[in-house]
């Protein structure tokens, strides 16, 4: 069990980034799958990257290549997703999320953080 | 990506129902599919994993099924708890991808 709590809600500019962080505690931080999925107001879930730590290798969502760089302090049980060049579409609330290791997949979430809601607005 | 198709996008039933999602995949993806429960305010609670697999302490009324490229989630006695957005997400590959959601409401 894993319990995760991220950072507070942000207001952005449009064109600049966004970082969020999720503190994770409870168990061993490197032997989960740990992701960043967003929910945009009156939209789906919407998966965008993910890494295993132990891995370090993240994997990104196509629709976020280039725009979007996961990574996790393993010091600090920590778990970052930055955005960049940020739009009003990007306007969601961000969930991390945790689950069990499934070596060459993105995994399942059993565990959930609290969501940071972003919003763009000029 | 994989894209996912749930169907339908609404659902209307009523307490003791028996209702039935579906979930289609692009491609193949054997059995590695998750159901979600989401409700407005909390976070999204998984339900199955493993096309089939009930996560522990889901009730029993919930199942899942399929292989490759179609899955289903079934309610066999719909409780007014169950009154929920539900997603089906595939972990086929290193980048996992949700369908676009089933709200299901009371009729």
């Amino acid at each position: 069990q894993v319990q995760l709590v991220q950072s507070g809600a942000e207001v952005k500019k449009p064109g600049s980034s966004v970082k969020v962080s999720c503190k994770a505690s409870g168990d061993s931080f490197s032997t989960y799958v740990l992701s960043w999925v967003r929910q945009a107001p009156g939209q789906g879930l919407e998966w965008m990257g993910g890494l295993i730590p132990v891995f370090r290798t993240p994997h990104y969502a196509q629709k976020f290549q280039g725009r979007v760089t996961i990574t996790a302090d393993e010091t600090t049980n920590t778990l970052y997703m930055d955005l960049r060049s940020l739009t009003s579409e990007d306007t969601a609330l961000y969930y991390c999320a945790t689950g069990p290791i499934s070596v060459g997949r993105s995994g399942w979430y059993n565990d959930w953080g609290q969501g940071t809601r972003v919003t763009v607005s000029s | 990506d994989i894209q996912m198709t749930q169907s339908p996008s609404t659902l209307s039933a009523s307490v003791g129902d028996r209702v039935t999602i579906t979930c289609r995949a692009s491609q193949n993806i054997s059995t590695w599919l998750a159901w979600y429960q989401h409700k407005p305010g909390k976070a999204p609670k998984v339900l199955i994993y493993k096309a089939s697999t009930l996560e522990s302490g889901v009730p029993s009324r919930f199942s899942g099924s399929g292989s490759g490229t179609e899955f289903t989630l079934t309610i066999s006695s719909l409780q007014p708890d169950d009154f929920a957005t539900y997603y089906c997400q595939q972990y086929h590959t290193n980048r996992g991808t949700f369908g676009q959601g089933t709200k299901l409401e009371i009729k």
